[in-house]
């Protein structure tokens, strides 16, 4: 059963404009949420959260936007850029007992085309 | 630099061979983790470890052993008895376990023929 689900296996985008990545979640017990960014043979790097009290946070070109009632979170990112071309994981955490565990989605190809 | 560091970053090993994939960290963090990701799929967690001399399980720990001697190192073994061994394993850590936010390592490519 996927708690975390990026139904978006890539995405294309031109440079300049927005890169939408999307991310829905089935468990209501997920307060955390946070987008990582990995290149091809690299560990993730970790990119920005949004805690389950907000409903927006901002970093840069970043924007996350979490919608709980439709357990919907979404990744902007505005204006893309070719470095930006990346696989995009979305994962959850839950906190208290067992807020170790991060669970991911199964991740977003972004391309964007200079 | 502080950072977390995995070696090697490509192995190869034969089949029935049992393997041990490095991870270290200079972040004083308390916490450190091992994933597994396959093509296609998110990173599903082996084990954890919350302080020194203490480890968990997580979803998918059949066929691997950890040990955690020391703050800084985090080992995984993988060993014949796991099915599918071939895979990419990412090592992160966090400050504590209740720290939301985990930095991974730059992972090994293990090749089992």
């Amino acid at each position: 059963d996927q708690q975390v689900k990026q139904n978006s296996p890539s995405l294309s985008v031109q440079e300049g404009r927005i890169s939408i990545l999307n991310c829905d979640y089935t468990n209501s017990m997920f307060d955390y949420f946070l987008w990582y960014k990995k290149y091809p043979a690299e560990g993730p790097t970790f990119l920005i959260s949004i805690s389950s009290i907000k409903d927006k946070n901002e970093d840069g070109r970043f924007t996350v936007f979490l919608n709980k009632s439709a357990k919907h979170l979404s990744l902007h990112i505005v204006p893309s850029q070719p470095g930006d071309s990346a696989v995009y994981f979305c994962a959850a955490n839950r906190g208290g007992a067992g807020s170790y565990q991060l669970t991911f989605g199964k991740g977003t190809k972004l391309s964007v085309i200079p | 630099d502080g950072g977390i560091t995995q070696s090697p970053k490509y192995l190869f090993r034969k089949e029935g061979q049992n393997v041990t994939l490095s991870c270290e960290q200079n972040l004083n963090h308390d916490a450190m983790y091992w994933y597994r990701q396959d093509p296609g799929q998110g990173l599903r967690l082996i084990y954890y470890s919350q302080i020194v001399n203490d480890f968990q399980k997580g979803d998918i720990a059949e066929g691997y052993s950890v040990s955690r001697e020391k703050k800084e190192s985090f080992p995984l073994t993988v060993t014949s008895a796991q099915k599918n061994p071939t895979a990419f394993y990412l090592c992160a850590s966090s400050i504590s376990s209740s720290s939301y936010e985990q930095y991974f390592g730059p992972g090994t490519r293990l090749t089992v023929t």
